[in-house]
């Protein structure tokens, strides 16, 4: 079964950092494009990043470049987004997401991971 | 900065009923590059059609894409009890290279 799996979220002060990690099993991991997509509370999905299979290509929406960075592991199977300079408008269900080799449309999601920017 | 905007914000109907759905880009999508998706509460969100017009596996036949250029369109023929939920319209682009549309939210009349 294919599968992904967010850890790493948390509740952290504005100004703070956080890592967020994405086990990928059940899939040749190191041939997929790999996204992060967030969903603020009560509101409606919002791109983040994006990773190429190889980490060749990276990009950002406008709200995070510059304080985050994607990154992954092939032979971990895992998707990273490190988070810095957080505010609180950055709190939210982080996903990863996985971009189908066939199409461009992500056909795999994990569950999510909550990060919440508070004093 | 491609902006996707979804029409209606709500749209409320009933089962079995025809649900037409509109998204409009702010600039010209390569038809491979628009998805949407469904999300109900509590769950991720769940591709449905890919390259404008194509169904995700396990996507009933009820569910059809159309549309061009900046103005695309997802229509449910015939709606089910489990339809009812919030659908967003995605695109690939240039930097950035990701955009979503708002959501249009599908709720029982």
């Amino acid at each position: 079964e294919v599968q992904l799996v967010e850890s790493g979220g948390g509740l952290v002060k504005p100004g703070g950092s956080l890592r967020l990690s994405c086990a990928a099993s059940g899939l040749t991991f190191s041939t997929y494009t790999m996204n992060w997509v967030r969903q603020a509370p009560g509101k409606g999905l919002e791109w983040v990043s994006l990773i190429t299979s190889s980490s060749t290509y990276k990009d950002y929406a406008d709200s995070v470049r510059g304080r985050f960075t994607i990154s992954r592991d092939n032979a971990r199977n895992s998707l990273y987004l490190q988070m810095n300079s957080l505010r609180a408008d950055d709190t939210a269900l982080y996903y990863c997401a996985r971009v189908s080799s066939a199409f461009y449309g992500m056909d795999v999601w994990g569950q999510g991971t909550t990060v919440t920017v508070s004093s | 900065e491609i902006v996707l905007t979804q029409s209606p914000g709500t749209l409320s109907l009933s089962p079995g009923e025809r649900a037409t759905l509109s998204c409009r880009a702010s600039q010209s999508v390569s038809n491979s590059y628009l998805a949407w998706y469904q999300q109900k509460p509590g769950q991720a969100p769940r591709l449905l059609i890919y390259g404008a017009s194509s169904r995700a596996t396990g996507i009933p036949d009820r569910f059809s894409g159309s549309g061009s250029g900046t103005d695309f369109t997802l229509t449910i023929s015939r709606l089910e009890p489990e339809d009812f939920a919030v659908y967003y319209c995605q695109q690939y682009g240039d930097s950035p290279v990701c955009t979503f549309g708002q959501g249009t939210k599908l709720e029982i009349k």
